[in-house]
């Protein structure tokens, strides 16, 4: 069984700011993680995965995101926010190679100018 | 490489009607899972095509049934709509069957609204 947990459903920051979004998850086997973006009306594009290599993940768009074992936990941060960054964002997990991801309930990013 | 692409972007159907769904993987893949996302929640599991058979099935009735083409296509089939099954249909496509992991790539969906 596999489930993951996204804390807060709106996340706002100000142009430049850090951004956190947080990811806790649940597998019974050694997971994949990932984070996805989507912008409004369009598919989900990756952002960046987990597969068991480095535990700090480097992905597209200067975002990075670190997997804590003793914390089930898959943060996603960016060290200053731009307005294009303004989004949904999904936590996935899949616990083997094939099959199914499950995804959270998402976080909407917010930029301020 | 056009990527994962899938037909309609949009539909309109009633209550009751029956709808197909559409999509084409990205180029080397060979598994195709489809996935239901409500509006203001992330994609659910519908189920996985691979080798032109259903190898993972999520939560849904048996009125979402589908079906994977020698050339790995897929369609996704509702039958008997219902308002509830207005949502934005996203199909995936990976490559299979190997040891590595290979990345999933999404489509950019298709949005039913049942009325």
């Amino acid at each position: 069984a596999q489930s993951v947990t996204q804390l807060g459903s709106h996340v706002s920051v100000s142009e430049g700011a850090l951004v956190l979004l947080r990811c806790n998850y649940s597998s019974s086997v050694p997971p994949y993680l990932f984070w996805y973006v989507q912008y409004p009306n369009q598919g989900l594009q990756l952002l960046l995965k987990y597969t068991s290599a480095a535990t700090l993940v480097k992905g597209i768009n200067g975002f990075e995101a670190e997997f804590k074992k003793s914390e089930t936990s898959f943060h996603l941060t960016k060290p200053s926010a731009h307005m294009s960054d303004a989004a949904e964002y999904f936590c996935a997990v899949r616990g083997s190679n094939a099959g199914k991801s499950t995804f959270g309930d998402g976080t909407t990013l917010t930029v301020k100018p | 490489d056009a990527g994962v692409t899938q037909s309609p972007t949009h539909l309109i159907k009633t209550r009751g009607q029956q709808v197909t769904l559409r999509c084409s993987p990205k180029s080397g893949h060979d598994t195709v899972s489809w996935y239901q996302q409500a509006l203001g929640q992330g994609p659910q599991f519908i189920f996985q095509y691979y080798e032109e058979e259903e190898r993972q099935r999520g939560n849904f009735p048996d009125r979402f049934s589908g079906h994977q083409f020698p050339n790995y296509s897929s369609e996704l089939n509702v039958n008997a709509l219902l308002l509830g099954d207005s949502a934005l249909y996203l199909c995936a496509s990976s490559l299979e069957g190997i040891r590595e992991y290979t990345e999933a790539f999404f489509g950019q969906g298709t949005r039913l609204t049942v009325v």
